[in-house]
């Protein structure tokens, strides 16, 4: 079965410090994955796609199949990355595409 | 572009009430979905909609019924409102079922 699996449901690191965020994904197939962010009291925004292989706003993340894993870094943290990010795994399906959601892990960057 | 808009942003029932979240989007997306948001389950699907008259079952359907009778606008339904229900639901809408564009949030409480 597919699944999407955050093991932090809290991280907490000190500003300027790096920050990993894991995800580690089940699937057979060729997946694609995806980092979502929410700020507080904000709606989820897309923050990365693997196939654009981009850093946005300092943050990168690697597709390891090997490891079936896709951890969002960044290597000096800032306070306003504090938010809720999101793993999501999109997958083919019938001629639709099946979209799973990890359960989250709350990122607080201390100053 | 308003991009993906929900109806009501608020909203306190009592147990038993039924009530309709309406959700629309401007982009003309093919797919919708709806989730609840609730601490510690990450987002989980409701229902979904591969395109205009058309639905299909999430993960947690139970409950909810909902209906895409024009592209733009997906509608989720309660029936008889249950406390276990009290939750963030989130609309989401995208093109070719991958990179998804979420709406702002309908916070509900059952009492």
């Amino acid at each position: 079965a597919q699944r999407v699996t955050q093991p932090e449901k809290l991280l907490s690191v000190f500003k300027g410090a790096p920050v990993e965020l894991k995800c580690n994904y089940s699937y057979s197939g060729s997946p694609e994955l995806f980092w979502y962010v929410q700020y507080s009291r904000q709606r989820l925004q897309l923050l990365l796609r693997h196939i654009s292989r981009e850093s946005i706003k300092g943050f990168t993340a690697d597709l390891n199949k090997g490891e079936t894993s896709f951890h969002l870094k960044k290597p000096f943290a800032q306070e306003e990355d504090s938010a809720m990010y999101y793993c999501a795994l999109s997958t083919p399906r019938g001629g639709t595409y099946k979209y799973i959601f990890g359960t989250g892990t709350r990122l607080k960057v201390l100053a | 572009n308003a991009g993906v808009t929900q109806t009501p942003k608020f909203r306190v029932l009592k147990t038993g009430q039924s009530m309709t979240l309406l959700c629309a989007q401007d982009m003309n997306h093919e797919y919708m979905y709806w989730y609840r948001q609730d601490p510690g389950m990450g987002l989980r699907l409701i229902h979904y909609s591969v395109g205009e008259g058309t639905t299909a079952k999430g993960e947690v359907p139970d409950g909810y019924n909902v209906s895409r009778l024009k592209k733009q606008n997906f509608l989720l339904g309660l029936e008889s409102a249950a406390p276990s229900q009290t939750s963030v639901y989130f609309c989401a809408s995208s093109p070719l079922g991958r990179i998804q564009y979420f709406g702002p949030g309908t916070r509900l409480t059952v009492t």
